[in-house]
């Protein structure tokens, strides 16, 4: 089973920062949070992965509250280019022996 | 482009039959993963190579085999097709177990 639970859908303007949430209830100290995003059926792509630290990189900042439970993942000016399915993952296992567990993700649709 | 490729990008197979998948990681990866994605829905982890060796298994049948060979090249064996194997099959890399995965374009097998 899925260890998140992110929104079905949600849509942003362009231009705008869109935020997307994740929960994460049940996450464990060693286990971090993945970003992928899914641009219609190609390969997902790698956005950003944190542990308890906010991140930044070229493409979007995530934010991890204080007690991990969940995180906000914002791309700070949306683009058409940005419509995909998000998800939100949970690396779970040992340091040899891990995997990413995928739920359902946020439909993201940017519009004009 | 992730730097991940995938052999062949479509399939078109009869019921019963035997496919072989094929993916070749980014330069430097020792990691492979496979996952499968059926219509609309979430990826499914398959398995998971290290150096050649096996680390981690998820949802694979026991008609589906796979293995990393020494060029760190992998293949992924699906036998005794059925029509509901039809999917999306991703290969992934990565340097390290525990660092992020880069995805290949797919192989999209269609079993009739």
């Amino acid at each position: 089973d899925a260890k998140t639970t992110q929104p079905p859908s949600m849509d942003c303007a362009e231009g705008r920062a869109a935020n997307l949430p994740c929960n994460h209830s049940t996450i464990s100290g060693n286990e971090y949070v993945y970003w992928y995003r899914q641009i219609h059926s190609q390969g997902p792509q790698y956005i950003i992965h944190g542990l308890k630290n906010n991140e930044t990189n070229e493409m979007a900042s995530l934010i991890i509250t204080e007690d991990r439970k969940s995180s906000t993942l914002i791309l700070p000016h949306a683009t058409l280019r940005d419509t995909a399915v998000y998800y939100c993952i949970v690396r779970a296992g040992s340091y040899s022996n891990y995997q990413l567990i995928w739920g359902a993700g946020t439909k993201l649709i940017i519009k004009p | 482009d992730s730097g991940v490729t995938q052999t062949p990008k479509h399939l078109i197979t009869a019921t019963g039959q035997r496919v072989t998948l094929r993916c070749s990681p980014r330069s430097g990866d020792l990691s492979v993963y496979w996952y499968q994605q059926s219509l609309d829905q979430g990826l499914q982890f398959l398995i998971q190579y290290y150096n050649g060796e096996e680390r981690a298994k998820g949802n694979i049948l026991e008609r589906f085999s796979a293995q990393q060979f020494p060029d760190l090249h992998s293949e992924l064996n699906l036998s005794s097709l059925e029509l509901g194997d039809s999917a999306l099959y991703f290969c992934a890399s990565s340097v390290s177990v525990n660092t992020e995965a880069f995805f290949g374009q797919g192989t999209r097998l269609t079993v009739v």
